[in-house]
């Protein structure tokens, strides 16, 4: 199967902070990545999309100032949470779309932030 | 308007009864696809079928099924034999268009308990 991972899995910052998460394709390279947030007991929100040495796609709504999103290989993507807030608190997803895949993605066991 | 509708928050089956969880979506354009994700309490999205628009065949994999019905736009899944371990959250999505940068929009989810 396709694995991606999330690093950290949980991360709790101070306000203001900015906090860093990793996603890696570990068995594929991933053409397109997606982040994705969760609340509580609710559904997926796609934040953006990104291509291997391209700029990210934000979806409406998304400050981009505020999550960067980094791109910059065929297996790891990062995002960036910037002067975080405790609204930013959430459960950040990632996932992948393999090279010649049908439309398949690939989700990380995702990343628990809590800011403070 | 929702373009994924989950209506059912919560259900219960008996092991190894056989359990339909439902999905309508909204869509204009000829070429998407649904797909259906199981996510544990552990967090991670575990893809389990995907149906697309011009798929002639209701999409199968092991236990689970797809019932499509283009005309309703309907797209439930039909889990048979119902496990312990099938016990999470459900969510279906859909993809619209095709090309790289696809996106998927998610449903609000269906948490499914199996009673032994």
């Amino acid at each position: 199967g396709a694995v991606v991972s999330q690093h950290p899995s949980w991360v709790i910052c101070k306000s203001g902070t900015s906090v860093k998460i990793e996603c890696r394709s570990l068995d594929f390279q991933a053409t397109t990545m997606f982040w994705y947030r969760q609340f509580p007991k609710q559904s997926l929100m796609l934040m953006a999309t990104s291509n291997e040495g391209s700029k990210a796609t934000y979806e409406q709504g998304v400050e981009k100032d505020k999550f960067l999103i980094n791109h910059a290989s065929l297996t790891l993507s990062t995002l960036t949470v910037t002067s975080a807030h405790p609204e930013d608190s959430s459960f950040y997803i990632c996932s992948g779309r393999r090279r010649g895949s049908r439309y398949e993605q690939y989700f990380g066991p995702g990343t628990r932030l809590t800011v403070t | 308007a929702q373009k994924i509708t989950q209506t059912q928050p919560g259900m219960f089956v008996q092991e190894k009864e056989a359990v339909t969880l439902d999905c309508t979506y909204d869509t204009s354009d000829p070429s998407y696809g649904l797909f259906w994700y199981k996510q544990p309490s552990s967090g991670e999205m575990i893809f389990l079928i995907y149906q697309g628009s011009y798929d002639q065949q209701n999409a199968t994999e092991g236990r689970y099924s797809l019932n499509f019905q283009k005309a309703r736009k309907s797209a439930n899944l039909v889990i048979s034999a119902s496990q312990l371990g099938d016990s999470a959250m459900y969510f279906c999505a859909m993809r619209e268009g095709g090309g790289s940068n696809y996106k998927l929009t998610f449903g609000k989810g269906t948490l499914l308990t199996v009673n032994p």
